[in-house]
């Protein structure tokens, strides 16, 4: 059974940073491209950013370029979304989601999410 | 980017109606189309891809059709557990996008 686990959220200033993890299990996870998907407090689903197999190919929504950093550890089946330069508007609830191998581009699992708040 | 638009953003119906929510894409998209049900305080749950195939272990009274910029997603017989808010995604191009959701509620 697929499993997404993700931790790190919580309460940071304005400018702060935090590090989102995410362990997965149930699937070779170094087979898979991964992503992180927020959702704002009351509000619909964005997509945040992916990275291939491999960790060398990254991709980001305009909205966190340069501010956020996706990267991925294969020996240890874990994602991870590093966080800086945060801003009130980046408040949400952030999931991490496999992305399916034939239907590229499709969030097949998704784990329960972790919540991140940015506030002073 | 694709703007994806879904109608509507909410309805109410009775157990046991067919439900239709509709998702129009802004530039075509071919088939490169998802479905999401999300229940309040939960992880949204794939239902459709590739806008008709049915993700495993979803129940076949969930259906997909469309291609281009029209999509829909139909619900043949809505019980209690159907209730709930309802995306649609495109995964055509970056960057990825999905609708605004259709929340569907107990008439």
């Amino acid at each position: 059974e697929v499993q997404l686990v993700e931790s790190g959220g919580g309460l940071v200033q304005p400018g702060g940073s935090l590090r989102l993890s995410c362990e997965a299990s149930g699937f070779t996870f170094s087979s898979y491209w991964m992503s992180w998907v927020r959702q704002a407090p009351g509000k619909g689903l964005e997509w945040v950013a992916n990275i291939n197999q491999g960790g060398s190919a990254q991709r980001y929504v305009d909205s966190v370029e340069g501010r956020f950093t996706i990267s991925r550890d294969n020996a240890e089946n874990s994602l991870f979304l590093q966080m800086n330069s945060l801003r009130a508007e980046d408040t949400a609830v952030y999931y991490c989601a496999r992305v399916d191998d034939n239907s590229w581009g499709y969030f097949q699992h998704w784990g329960q999410g972790t919540l991140v708040t940015v506030s002073s | 980017d694709i703007q994806m638009t879904q109608s509507p953003s909410s309805l109410s119906a009775s157990v046991g109606d067919r439900v239709t929510i509709t998702c129009r894409a802004s530039q075509g998209i071919s088939n490169s189309l998802a479905w999401f049900q999300q229940k309040p305080g939960k992880a949204p749950k794939s239902l459709i891809y590739a806008a008709s195939s049915l993700q495993s272990g979803v129940p076949s009274k969930f259906s997909g059709s469309g291609s281009g910029t029209d999509f829909t997603l139909t619900i043949s017989s809505l019980q209690p557990e159907d209730f709930a808010t309802y995306y649609c995604q495109q995964y055509k191009s970056y960057p990825l996008t999905f609708g605004g959701g259709t929340k569907v509620e107990i008439k």
